[in-house]
């Protein structure tokens, strides 16, 4: 079964970078979307933006200024870079599989999560 | 893209049934069919219940059933069980590779 492990600061400076790595382990990156979700803490769900094995990116539009993903095929990883964060972006962060085009694409495999919080 | 529109929060006894609403638009839920619902425990990440508007990934319960007129899509949870008790979220393309999710439901088992 395949597993997804976000991986990263758990802590970050305003006006600052995050950058998460999600690690695809017993399976296989390519010809998958992989997406980042994020959520802040009594909230909901947030779309972040994902990108297909092959390097192709869709953005969530409010975001799409400060997102920029990509994927490393030779090491199973894809990852997240969020610029000029703000108190507004602290939440767990997730990674997810879409599960292809024959079952809609839906997020079917998730990572644990990781908790980032913006703080000076 | 603006969030899809769900219930706040839904209740209901051991045994029943209980439906959950998610109204997005014609630009997502009304022109695709790819929603998909939820179902998050807390402090646990999300798991995928139904995809495909009314398909049930293997595994999950058959109690779990989906379905969609319109701009709304709905989630029927039928003989409800203390398990059940968690958040819901539903979640559908909006074209151009644009997804979007609700703002979730708290479902209480009474």
């Amino acid at each position: 079964q395949v597993q997804l492990q976000e991986s990263g600061p758990g802590l970050v400076k305003p006006s600052e970078t995050l950058s998460l790595t999600c690690t695809v382990s017993d399976g296989s990156i390519s010809n998958y979307f992989w997406s980042w979700i994020r959520q802040p803490a009594g909230k909901g769900l947030d779309w972040i933006g994902r990108i297909y094995s092959s390097g192709s990116t869709n953005y969530n539009p409010s975001l799409k200024s400060r997102v920029t993903m990509s994927v490393d095929t030779s090491n199973n990883q894809f990852s997240l870079k969020l610029s000029s964060m703000t108190a507004a972006d602290t939440a767990v962060y997730y990674c997810a599989r879409g599960s292809g085009s024959r079952t809609g694409e839906a997020f079917d495999i998730w990572g644990q999560g990781t908790m980032v919080t913006v703080s000076s | 893209q603006s969030a899809l529109t769900q219930p706040a929060s839904v209740s209901g006894s051991p045994g029943q049934s209980i439906s959950i609403s998610c109204t997005g638009t014609s630009s997502d839920v009304g022109s695709y069919n790819r929603v998909s619902w939820y179902q998050q425990h807390p402090g646990k990440a999300p798991k995928l219940m139904i995809y495909e508007g009314s398909k049930r990934p293997s595994g999950v319960s058959n109690r779990f059933s989906g379905s969609k007129s319109g701009n709304t899509a709905s989630l029927t949870i039928s003989g409800l069980q203390a398990e059940d008790e968690a958040d819901y979220y539903c979640c559908s393309y909006a074209g151009t590779g644009i997804w979007v999710f609700g703002g979730g439901t708290k479902l209480t088992v009474l």
